[in-house]
Parts: C-alpha cells; sequence; structure tokens
C-alpha cells in the first residue's frame, strides 16, 4: 500500500498569512493527488487534483504542486472560512489512501 | 447538481449486519465509478471500497475485505454497501463519493452528507 504523510498535524496561523501543508508519497504517484478541505460536521470537499489543477469554485489563493513523491498545498492569504482540516489524497493505485489531516487553526 | 443522500447508518451489535445505500442524481449514474469512505470520530478518512460505472469491477480495502460487499443498481441510480460481521473498529460516517470517470474511481467529487454507522453492544 502507498503511505501518505502529511506534515505538520496542526497549524496555527492568522488571517492574511501564507501557509504551505506538505505530502509526501511512499512512492511515486505521477501526479495523482487530490486535496480535500473539511470542516467539522461536514463532508470533504476536494480543492485541487491531479496534484495542481483548480477545482471549479475554488478560490485562486489554493495551489498545489509536486509530482512523484512530494507535494504541497498552498494558501496565498488566508482566510477566516480556510481554516479546516485538510487532507491529501492519492489515487495513483489501490488501495487508495489519504494522508492522516493537518487541522489549520487560528492564532 | 449532483446529488448524494446516504440512508441505512444506526446502531448495530458486534457480529450483526448492515446495507448503507447512497441514492445519486443529477448525473448519469451508470458512467460514474462510485465509493465509500468512513470516518471514524474524530480521526481521519479511510477509503473503504469502490466500483464501476457498470459494476463489473469491485475493490475493497483490506480491513473489510470478506465482510463488505460494494453493489449498484444503475435501474435505480442507487449504490450499496452489504456490511456483515461488524465490529467495533467499523464504527464511523460512511460517505459515499462520485467519480469523474467510469471505469476506475479514484478523485472523490462530490461527497455525499454521510450516514453514521455505530457498532455496540
Amino acid at each position: 500500500d502507498i503511505q501518505m504523510t502529511q506534515s505538520p498535524s496542526t497549524l496555527s496561523a492568522s488571517v492574511g498569512d501564507r501557509v504551505t501543508i506538505t505530502c509526501r508519497a511512499s512512492q511515486s504517484i505521477n501526479s495523482w493527488l487530490a486535496w480535500y478541505q473539511q470542516k467539522p460536521g461536514k463532508a470533504p470537499k476536494v480543492l485541487i487534483y491531479k496534484a495542481s489543477s483548480l477545482e471549479s469554485g475554488v478560490p485562486s489563493r489554493f495551489s498545489g504542486s509536486g509530482s512523484g513523491t512530494e507535494f504541497t498545498l498552498t494558501i496565498s492569504s488566508l482566510q477566516p472560512e480556510d481554516f479546516a482540516t485538510y487532507y491529501c489524497q492519492q489515487y495513483h493505485s489501490y488501495p487508495y489512501t489519504f494522508g492522516r489531516g493537518t487541522k489549520l487553526e487560528i492564532k | 447538481e449532483v446529488q448524494l443522500l446516504e440512508s441505512g447508518g444506526g446502531l448495530v451489535q458486534p457480529g450483526g449486519s448492515l446495507r448503507l445505500s447512497c441514492a445519486a442524481s443529477g448525473f448519469t449514474f451508470s458512467s460514474s465509478a462510485m465509493s465509500w469512505v468512513r470516518q471514524a470520530p474524530g480521526k481521519g478518512l479511510e477509503w473503504v471500497s469502490a466500483i464501476s460505472g457498470s459494476g463489473t469491477s469491485t475493490y475493497h480495502a483490506d480491513s473489510v475485505k470478506g465482510r463488505f460487499t460494494i453493489s449498484r443498481d444503475n435501474s435505480k441510480n442507487t449504490l450499496y454497501l452489504q456490511m456483515n460481521s461488524l465490529r467495533a473498529e467499523d464504527s464511523a460516517v460512511y460517505y459515499c463519493a462520485k467519480s469523474p470517470g467510469g471505469a476506475v474511481a479514484g478523485l472523490f467529487d462530490p461527497w455525499g452528507q454521510g450516514t453514521l454507522l455505530t457498532v455496540s453492544s
């Protein structure tokens, strides 16, 4: 199975900050990586797919990069509605696996 | 608008069985691979099972293989998850999710609102 290592597990930041979350795959997944945002009590929502493609309707302050085994999600200027938990997920091969999540908290 | 509505969750005793359903609308159901993804209380996301649009190919996580069966009825636009030999560690919110392609699941977009399964005596 492909292991997804996501860091940090918790991130404290302020409105307007630029933040980066990292995800590492235990083997190459090319660009078959997605990023999801989840708010309490809600289903996850896709932000980025194929490592760097922005989902329709997602603000342009979100961006993704990377390929192979190293990936990043960057939020260029945090907004109040961005405080949530973020997950990476590989869909290169079964079983599809997720990172353990990054909880983005208000500092 | 794509809509996915899960149902069938509840309280079940260890060793029991339950079937979850996911009613889909707003898209050509038979053209989309579908998955179940679960989330234990306060924990992360775990992919459980996937099925191709035609229903001919199915995949399960090792943690549920031999106990859970994913299926679909394309005439009813409904996805199912039959869960047998339930364990406490199966307790979670179960989400159904649509994938863009028909043959292979992978990207989960969108997700339903989830249905809660609690396995406890």
